[in-house]
């Protein structure tokens, strides 16, 4: 079975560019989740998608970053404008559904550093 | 809302000795706990999970964790560490949002 894939892997931008972020999860899988991790810090959830619609993105700064589920598959996650503070892994994972016993699949993670 | 605490920032241990990492977390209800790894440059790898049943749940990779109420506690355990568990451990926890983490522990091992 096929894991989350993410890419690109890594991404180097100057601040004030844009960037975006591509992740594939699970087959079948249902829910989707975008991850930041700053280096030495655990990951902080971003935004949570069921199906193709928004569950919450209550932690999502929203005059910078958007992320969207068109098609209930595929997700893009971009940021604009970048700040220095946005240098940090981006992590994308499923679930099968929302379900608390559920396992949460990570992607390998797209590492942004903002110059 | 729930959080978890992993007091240490950084173990170092011997190749063969034994591991605890420890977790405390905050939540109101039994939470669903995990433990996962994450290896330089990869992503998260679910170690193992607790929902509820026995409170000693054994993972991958020879890892078990028990869960005490008690002391809202789910440390990590490996009886004989191995170089290549050398990595950064996260426990998480799961109330009525998705997985809340820990700041993590990084495992250094030495020879």
């Amino acid at each position: 079975e096929a894991g989350v894939a993410q890419s690109p892997r890594y991404k180097i931008i100057e601040k004030r560019q844009s960037v975006a972020f591509w992740c594939n999860p699970i087959s079948g899988h249902a829910t989707l989740y975008w991850y930041q991790q700053i280096l030495g810090q655990g990951p902080k959830l971003l935004i949570q998608f069921q199906n193709n619609g928004v569950v919450d993105d209550s932690q999502l700064p929203k005059d910078r970053f958007s992320a969207e589920r068109l098609k209930g598959v595929d997700s893009t996650l971009k940021i604009q404008p970048a700040k220095l503070e946005d240098s940090a892994v981006y992590l994308c994972a499923s679930s099968p559904d929302r379900g608390f016993g559920n396992t949460i699949y990570f992607g390998e993670g797209s590492w942004l550093t903002v110059v | 809302a729930q959080s978890v605490t992993q007091p240490d920032i950084h173990i170092t241990v011997s190749e063969g000795a034994s591991l605890e990492l420890r977790c405390n977390y905050s939540y109101g209800a039994t939470p669903y706990l995990f433990w996962y790894v994450q290896s330089p440059g990869q992503g998260l790898q679910l170690l193992l999970k607790y929902f509820s049943g026995d409170t000693l749940v054994q993972g991958i990779k020879g890892f078990e964790a028990e869960f005490k109420r008690s002391q809202s506690s789910f440390n990590l355990r490996k009886p004989s560490v191995h170089w290549s568990d050398a990595a950064e451990y996260f426990c998480a926890v799961r109330g009525n949002t998705p997985l809340v983490f820990g700041k993590g522990t990084r495992l250094s091992v030495i020879a």
